[in-house]
């Protein structure tokens, strides 16, 4: 079967780093997707990666290793307003879009 | 601004009782979905068009029908809704299914019902 998996949960401190993990087993691979989602809103996308390696994004990077099944978003500078949930998405060899459950992050002062 | 629309934004029906969700783009794209997605959970593809082609997931309860009328518009109905339907009801569209083509979504349908 086709798996996405996040970590259900992460806290975090407002000015700091968070990097949230993703790891995926999929029949093919076509592009990873990272979108935000605030409570009781829609998506709204933030990276795509295809290629191996980093893509930066303002204070948003995500990282992809292929071999490993890997990605990661990393968020710097951390605002009240980036709590969310980051939801992971693998496009497969069907040009299906997977997701993940989303990883809530909460932000403290 | 070209986006993503759909109306109700809330909805409440009784169960059993029919229900039309109605999504609308500005975006002129090819392909359309629907999505449901429960409370911590995934969102859940329902169906999707490229252009008029419809594809049903496979697992997609034949409780759940769809039609796409023209480019701009697509709606999802809900023949004889259950508890177990309500959800946030979720409209996205992207230009092409491949490459990185993104899925641009609109802000949801939260259905009740009661």
């Amino acid at each position: 079967g086709q798996n996405i998996d996040q970590p259900t949960e992460m806290t975090a401190t407002e000015g700091a780093i968070v990097q949230i993990n993703c790891t995926y087993q999929t029949s093919g691979f076509n592009g990873l997707f990272w979108y935000q989602q605030h409570a009781g809103e829609a998506p709204t996308f933030l990276s795509y990666n295809v290629l191996d390696g980093l893509e930066e994004k303002g204070r948003f990077s995500s990282f992809l290793s292929r071999s490993k099944g890997y990605s990661y978003l990393l968020l710097k500078e951390l605002q009240m307003k980036d709590s969310a949930s980051y939801l992971c998405a693998v496009r497969d060899s069907n040009y299906q879009l997977i997701w993940g459950a989303g990883t809530k992050l909460i932000i403290k002062p | 601004d070209a986006m993503v629309i759909q109306n109700p934004r809330y909805q409440v029906t009784q169960f059993g009782k029919p229900v039309t969700l109605s999504c609308s783009q500005t975006l002129n794209h090819n392909v359309m979905y629907w999505y449901q997605q429960k409370s911590s959970q995934a969102p859940k593809l329902l169906f999707h068009y490229y252009d008029k082609d419809f594809n049903n997931e496979a697992d997609t309860p034949d409780n759940f029908q769809s039609r796409r009328p023209n480019t701009s518009f697509c709606f999802l109905d809900i023949r004889s809704p259950g508890l177990g339907d309500a959800a946030m009801y979720l409209c996205a569209t992207s230009r092409t299914a491949g490459g990185p083509d993104t899925q641009y979504f609109g802000p949801g349908t939260r259905l009740t019902v009661l």
